[in-house]
């Protein structure tokens, strides 16, 4: 058990709609990762905030946002979905203290989320 | 900007044979080397890492790695597998001087163990 917990775990939605996906760190952890696995592009970084503020942002289109609230827990949400947006999206989440590489990653267990 | 390739999608050992999984990197200067494993239904778990140093790493779950400047490789091996190895795995590369938001993931390398 890695101490990140995401929810839902599962979600299918149609096209057009908007939804958000949570995710709680790990204890102890500042910043929070969002992730898309897909099958043909693999796991590509969307965005990461740290203590509340964003900090870097990857392969994120318009229609997603994310925030990180003062309890630390971060939303992603994802609006105008599109059938390719189906896809599997974790949330990582790391100590972080110096922005180096000395912070492993600990993955949540990610949400499935299906567009029809 | 640095990439990472897995050659091999799909690999299938028998039970207590030796692994190798292959990495290969693209970066101009020294890399930050990365083996994570994600078993069926979880998130990804870091394995080991590699700043400097030493080129054979040594993770958890009796993982290795050797960094080969050379081949531009960090192939991941380990002498036993067991059937809870059975997993996918994930090379990933990252440029110094920054942190895990510029990790680039390989498209991972999936492990069968069989009886």
């Amino acid at each position: 058990d890695s101490g990140v917990t995401q929810t839902p775990k599962h979600l299918i939605t149609a096209t057009g709609q908007r939804v958000t996906l949570r995710c709680s760190p790990r204890s102890g952890d500042l910043s929070v990762y969002w992730y898309q696995q897909s099958l043909d592009q693999g796991l590509q970084f969307l965005i990461q905030y740290y203590n509340g503020e964003e900090r870097a942002k990857g392969n994120i289109l318009e229609r997603f946002s994310a925030q990180q609230f003062p309890d630390l827990h971060s939303e992603l949400n994802l609006s105008s979905l599109e059938l390719g947006d189906s896809a599997l999206y974790f949330c990582a989440s790391s100590v972080d203290t110096d922005s180096s590489y000395n912070s492993p990653l600990h993955f949540g267990n990610g949400t499935r989320l299906t567009v029809t | 900007a640095q990439s990472v390739t897995q050659p091999d999608i799909h690999i299938t050992v028998s039970e207590g044979a030796s692994l190798e999984l292959r990495c290969n990197y693209s970066y101009g200067a020294t890399p930050y080397l990365f083996w994570y494993v994600q078993s069926p239904g979880q998130g990804l778990q870091l394995l080991l890492k590699y700043f400097s140093g030493d080129t054979l790493v040594q993770g958890i779950k009796g993982f290795e790695a050797e960094f080969k400047r050379s081949q531009s490789s960090f192939n991941l091996r380990k002498p036993s597998v067991h059937w809870s190895d059975a997993a996918e795995y994930f090379c990933a590369v990252g440029p110094g001087g920054f942190g895990n938001e510029k990790l680039t993931f390989g498209t991972g390398t999936r492990l069968t163990i069989i009886p």
